[in-house]
């Protein structure tokens, strides 16, 4: 069966830190990976996805970035944080296309990060 | 553009009442409307899914019914228990197109004994 992992599970970070949060998907080959991030309002915002390695998109401009090192490997990287970056970020998956569980994402559990 | 549309929580419910949280969508084409459920301090995990007209999606008590007249798939279960407090999440993608589903804002559910 499918998997994801999501870590660390929890961070505190200083402004002016580096970040780095990873995910990895197992039971499965060339998904579609997500990162979104969840504020206090908790609505979700798509901050980048990706249709396989090396491909990011993002949708919003930011001081973050992505990248796919690896098919199932996403990462959620900043060189310096901001205070308006804390919140809770999560990764997730699906499947290309075809198969019963086609459009439906799959989330880990989530990183919550907070700026001091 | 698509965009979905759910009810301002948060909705406070006592114990086996009965809930409904609406959710209409605006989309271009033939979407698959889905229900997230997040647990505090989790992720989200689907709830249930409907992929074509008049499709009616269910689990662990939840229904909800793909209404293309109305473009609405509200959330519906007959008796609330105070585990289901969470944050509910309707969603939508488009079949064959684009890879970002469009999610609601959520709704929280806060059930008291």
């Amino acid at each position: 069966s499918q998997t994801i992992h999501q870590w660390p599970a929890t961070l505190v970070q200083p402004v002016g830190s580096p970040l780095s949060l990873e995910c990895t998907v197992e039971g499965t080959s060339n998904p579609n990976l997500y990162w979104y991030r969840q504020a206090a309002g908790r609505g979700l915002q798509l901050l980048f996805y990706s249709v396989g390695i090396g491909q990011i998109s993002s949708e919003v401009p930011q001081n973050l970035s992505a990248s796919r090192p690896q098919d199932r490997q996403f990462i959620l990287s900043s060189k310096k944080l901001l205070l308006s970056d804390s919140g809770f970020y999560l990764c997730a998956w699906s499947v290309v296309a075809g198969g019963p569980n086609t459009g439906e994402l799959f989330f880990g559990e989530g990183s919550r990060l907070t700026v001091l | 553009g698509n965009s979905v549309t759910q009810m301002e929580g948060p909705v406070t419910l006592s114990e086996e009442a009965f809930l409904t949280i609406n959710c209409t969508y605006t989309a271009t084409g033939y979407p698959s409307l889905f229900w997230y459920v997040q647990y505090p301090g989790e992720g989200l995990q689907l709830l249930l899914k409907a992929t074509k007209a008049d499709d009616k999606g269910s689990n662990k008590g939840f229904e909800a019914t793909y209404r293309k007249e109305t473009t609405s798939f509200h959330l519906e279960k007959g008796s609330v228990q105070v585990s289901d407090s969470a944050v509910y999440f309707c969603a939508l993608r488009e079949s064959g197109g684009s890879y970002i589903p469009t999610f609601g804002r959520g709704t929280s559910l806060i059930v008291h004994p």
